[in-house]
């Protein structure tokens, strides 16, 4: 399995409290993503980076932020949680824009 | 971004060939083709990827005819553990929107015994 970790893989928190979920990564790859998947869509882009301190929206990016000041770690904060946001939040990496990516295990966040 | 457009659900019997078509009418020159698959609970997982004529890998094959405009993912003698949502993916490389790795709502798979 490529080296990525997400943390915390379980969270359940209160609405309007912030929230941060990291993405940290072995490989030193360029690229590196934030999905969210909710039950009967397939994932939705939140934000990417393509570089450190370089990141760029995604489809769904309201709501969230993202700060990527070291290569392998990739930060996604709700800065104010709501109950829409309860969704599985996948992070992934790949070398090039051309090439495959890989996944985490995901993260399952429940905003209540 | 090159819109895909691909089945909702298929069904298939175990031992039988499937195949998965995806249409990207305007796929551009430069973009390529690339498939995913997902369990439940799991992040998706490369499958194949390809520009044209035909790739064949361990997993799959891949069909892209001549006109680019379609591709057909073949996995040949399915069991039931390929039951997975598939997804197909069209990437353009040749502009900043290359960075991004856009998925549409994919194939539900399901494999009947």
């Amino acid at each position: 399995d490529a080296g990525i970790t997400q943390s915390p893989r379980h969270k359940v928190t209160e609405t309007g409290t912030p929230v941060t979920l990291r993405c940290h990564q072995t490989e030193n790859h360029r690229y590196m993503y934030w999905y969210r998947q909710d039950p009967g869509h397939g994932l939705r882009l939140i934000h990417y980076s393509y570089g450190v301190k370089d990141t760029d929206k995604g489809e769904v990016s309201d709501g969230y932020s993202v700060s990527r000041s070291k290569t392998e770690d990739f930060l996604l904060t709700l800065e104010s949680a709501t109950s829409s946001q309860t969704s599985v939040y996948f992070c992934a990496i790949r070398v090039t824009q051309n090439t495959e990516a890989f996944f985490g295990q995901g993260t399952r966040l429940t905003v209540v | 971004l090159a819109k895909t457009t691909q089945p909702i659900s298929m069904d298939s019997y175990e031992g039988q060939e499937v195949n998965i078509t995806c249409s990207h009418n305007n796929i551009a020159t430069n973009d390529y083709i690339t498939w995913y698959q997902q369990f439940p609970s799991q992040g998706p997982r490369f499958i194949i990827q390809g520009y044209k004529t035909k790739v064949t890998n361990e997993v799959a094959s891949l069909f892209i005819p001549a006109d680019r405009k379609s591709s057909t993912l073949s996995l040949p003698r399915v069991s039931l553990s390929d039951t997975a949502v598939y997804y197909c993916l069209v990437g353009l490389i040749s502009s900043g929107s290359a960075r991004q790795l856009t998925f549409g709502s994919g194939t539900q798979l399901t494999v009947l015994p």
